[in-house]
């Protein structure tokens, strides 16, 4: 099956910050979210970005379909974005495969 | 637009019991797929449904099971329960063809 991996596995920024989320995917896919999991354990939906640039106020996503990554940039980081990054895939068969997800940890 | 509902949030079941978890999709969604999370294996895919059948099935053992009806609300069912099978389980519903998947609040399940 498609093997997806993330990095870094932690990240620790101080407030204010800029960090960059990478995703890396070994096929091609029809879909590619980025997902932010709440301390209850809610998958919360960041980006669907199967291909090129989106922005959210201070988050951003990038997907290169042809080299078959993904960035997800977050600015001006705030203690509230501490939480765990998840991306995942669908090479359509109809499931998402994740990745491991990187731990992000804003200290004030 | 209400979104995806799981139930029960929290369970406590004992080794050897069965337990079913549902989940209502978002109005309109016909595809739902069921996710297990632990800590040792992270975010494993159960298996998905669109319009009543089953599409697609990860690797888990025949212990797990589901079903989806024809409103699009599911069930998963898990007989016979393991300590290993502590965990959280997450749903989602899509659209099914490829589109934006959203999740809803998981059940957690804990095996004594």
């Amino acid at each position: 099956g498609i093997q997806v991996e993330q990095s870094p596995p932690d990240l620790i920024l101080q407030e204010g910050a800029n960090s960059t989320l990478r995703c890396n995917f070994s096929d091609s896919v029809n879909n590619l979210q980025w997902f932010h999991q709440n301390p209850w354990g809610q998958l919360i939906n960041l980006f669907y970005i199967p291909s090129g640039t989106k922005q959210n106020g201070r988050l951003s996503a990038t997907t290169v379909a042809t080299e078959r990554y993904s960035l997800l940039y977050i600015s001006s980081s705030q203690t509230t974005d501490s939480g765990v990054y998840f991306c995942a895939v669908d090479p359509n068969d109809y499931k998402l495969s994740f990745g491991a997800g990187t731990t992000v940890t804003v200290r004030a | 637009k209400a979104g995806v509902t799981q139930t029960p949030r929290y369970l406590i079941k004992t080794r050897g019991q069965q337990v079913t978890l549902s989940c209502s999709p978002i109005s309109g969604h016909r595809s739902v797929s069921w996710y297990q999370q632990t800590p040792g294996q992270g975010l494993q895919f159960l298996f998905e449904y669109f319009s009543e059948t089953q599409r697609n099935k990860g690797n888990f053992p025949g212990r797990f099971s589901g079903r989806q009806f024809s409103n699009s609300r599911s069930e998963m069912n898990v007989s016979t329960l393991e300590l290993g099978d502590s965990a959280l389980y997450l749903c989602a519903s899509s659209s099914g063809t490829g589109d934006e998947a959203f999740f809803g609040q998981g059940t957690r399940l804990t095996v004594v």
